[in-house]
């Protein structure tokens, strides 16, 4: 595809529903990220993938996050037990690599989450 | 704790005038420097991309890069107000055995008529 894209745009759900937003990374990018953007925030660093491995969870705040990609393709971030902070815009970015030069990372439009 | 410093802002500058918008850094190892904007709502863009010192210059926008001071600066001549957004600073750190992306919180820039 032309660029990265996620999905859904929008998600509203409960308190303690199970949510999951999926990115589709550049096609031959094999390194792909999870952001979380509170309002008014800056951009906070939730897990890195080159391929299918995750090399840095570091970011991940919680138990409740955990991502999956397959390959070098399409990642899922589930949230499960969803908590009114977890409120934010979730953004997914992927470069050719991680190396030098070259990783210069592009994001997706991002995934709004509001909990109720 | 490798860092990225912006001033929050917000920049108000005029319309036609130049915006200056600045980023220091921490890691001294640090190679890659990149600018990106984000519109109210919007998801970052990549505008500027700069790796050796001196000065990059892609049409109305100029990349200036100072590693011995750790210095990264964004200069935006003949501000229009379709430039008003957030700033994004980014730089490469090591980190984990990888080179990740640092980034500033960002600068409000506000261009008025």
């Amino acid at each position: 595809g032309a660029g990265v894209s996620q999905s859904p745009s929008n998600k509203v759900t409960e308190k303690g529903k199970d949510v999951e937003l999926r990115c589709d990374p550049i096609s031959g990018h094999t390194a792909l990220y999870w952001y979380r953007q509170r309002l008014g925030q800056g951009l906070e660093f939730l897990i890195y993938f080159q391929g299918n491995s995750a090399p840095d969870k570091s970011g991940l705040p919680s138990d409740r996050f955990s991502a999956e990609r397959t390959g070098e393709s399409v990642s899922t971030l589930t949230i499960q037990r969803t908590q009114q902070e977890d409120s934010a815009v979730y953004l997914c970015a992927s470069s050719l690599s991680p190396g030098l030069p070259g990783h210069e990372q592009f994001f997706g439009p991002g995934t709004r989450l509001t909990v109720l | 704790q490798k860092e990225v410093e912006q001033n929050s802002g917000p920049l108000s500058v005029p319309e036609g005038a130049i915006a200056s918008l600045n980023c220091t850094y921490s890691d001294r190892g640090s190679q890659s420097f990149f600018w990106y904007r984000q519109y109210s709502g919007k998801s970052p863009e990549l505008i500027m991309s700069i790796y050796s010192n001196g000065d990059k210059e892609d049409g109305r926008f100029t990349a200036q890069l100072n590693k011995a001071s750790q210095y990264v600066s964004l200069l935006i001549r003949d501000s229009q107000p379709s430039d008003s957004a957030t700033y994004l600073c980014a730089v490469n750190a090591l980190s984990g055995g990888y080179n990740k992306l640092i980034f500033g919180a960002g600068t409000r820039l506000a261009v008025h008529p």
